[in-house]
C-alpha cells in the first residue's frame, strides 16, 4: 500500500544549525513528492516538489528511489522556519495526495 | 495560484444535527476539489475527491451517506456532515488541484466541534 512516512513529531534545532526532516515512501509506481508547510495560523502551501529540483527558502530535497527518500534540508535553519513540514506522496495518474504525519520543526533563538 | 476559501470557519453544533461546510474556489474554475480531515497532532486524510456534475469518489471507510459531497458549479463545493456525533469533530479541509494538477491550494480549514 503507499504510505509516507515521517519518523520524527518534533524537531528542535538552535538557529543556525542544520536540519533535515525525513521522509520515506512505500510506492511501486513512479512517485512525484511534495514538501507542504505551515506556518502558525495558516494554512498549508506547498514549499517545494521534486520534479523542479528547486530551492525555496533556503530548503532542498532530493528524491532517492533506491532509498524511497525524499528527505528536506537547509544548511542554516532560521526563527522563521518554525512551522509544520508535511511530506506528500502523488501516485501516477493520480490527483490524489497522501501526506506523511507531519513534523514540527522548532528553531531556537 | 489559486485562492480558496471555506465557510464558516468554525462551527459548533449539537449532536445529532446537520452542519453544511463551503469551500469556494474563488479565481480558478475546478472540475475537482478534494475533501481532507484531519484531527488534532495528525495529517491530513483524504475523504473523498469532489467532481464537478458527477458524484463524489470516497476513500475506503468514508461513509458517503454520512458526509454527503455536492459540487454544483466549478467554483463550489460544499460538504454536509449529517447527525454529526462527537467523533465527527475535526478539522475539515479543502483543495482545489492548479492547473497541471501537481500543486494543490488548500482552504484554510474548518473546525468543527459536535457537542
Amino acid at each position: 500500500a503507499q504510505r509516507v512516512t515521517q519518523p520524527e513529531k518534533l524537531l528542535s534545532v538552535f538557529k543556525g544549525a542544520p536540519v533535515e526532516l525525513k521522509c520515506n515512501y512505500s510506492y511501486s509506481g513512479s512517485p512525484e513528492l511534495f514538501w507542504y508547510v505551515q506556518y502558525s495560523r495558516q494554512r498549508l502551501q506547498l514549499l517545494l516538489r521534486h520534479i523542479s529540483r528547486e530551492s525555496i527558502k533556503g530548503f532542498t530535497a532530493d528524491l532517492n528511489k533506491g532509498e524511497t527518500s525524499f528527505h528536506l534540508k537547509k544548511p542554516f535553519a532560521q526563527e522563521e522556519d518554525s512551522a509544520m513540514y508535511y511530506c506528500a506522496l502523488r501516485m501516477d495518474s493520480s490527483y490524489k495526495l497522501i501526506f506523511g504525519s507531519g513534523t514540527r520543526l522548532l528553531v531556537r533563538p | 495560484g489559486a485562492v480558496v476559501s471555506q465557510h464558516p470557519s468554525r462551527v459548533i453544533c449539537k449532536s445529532g444535527t446537520s452542519v453544511k461546510i463551503e469551500c469556494r474556489s474563488l479565481d480558478f474554475q475546478a472540475t475537482t476539489m478534494f475533501w481532507y480531515r484531519q484531527f488534532p497532532k495528525q495529517s491530513l486524510m483524504l475523504m473523498a475527491t469532489s467532481n464537478e456534475g458527477s458524484k463524489a469518489t470516497y476513500e475506503q471507510g468514508v461513509e458517503k451517506d454520512k458526509f454527503l459531497i455536492n459540487h454544483a458549479s466549478l467554483t463550489l463545493s460544499t460538504l454536509t456532515v449529517t447527525s454529526a456525533h462527537p467523533e465527527d469533530s475535526s478539522f475539515y479541509i479543502c483543495s482545489v488541484p492548479g492547473l497541471a494538477y501537481n500543486e494543490q491550494f488548500f482552504g484554510p480549514g474548518t473546525r468543527l466541534t459536535v457537542l
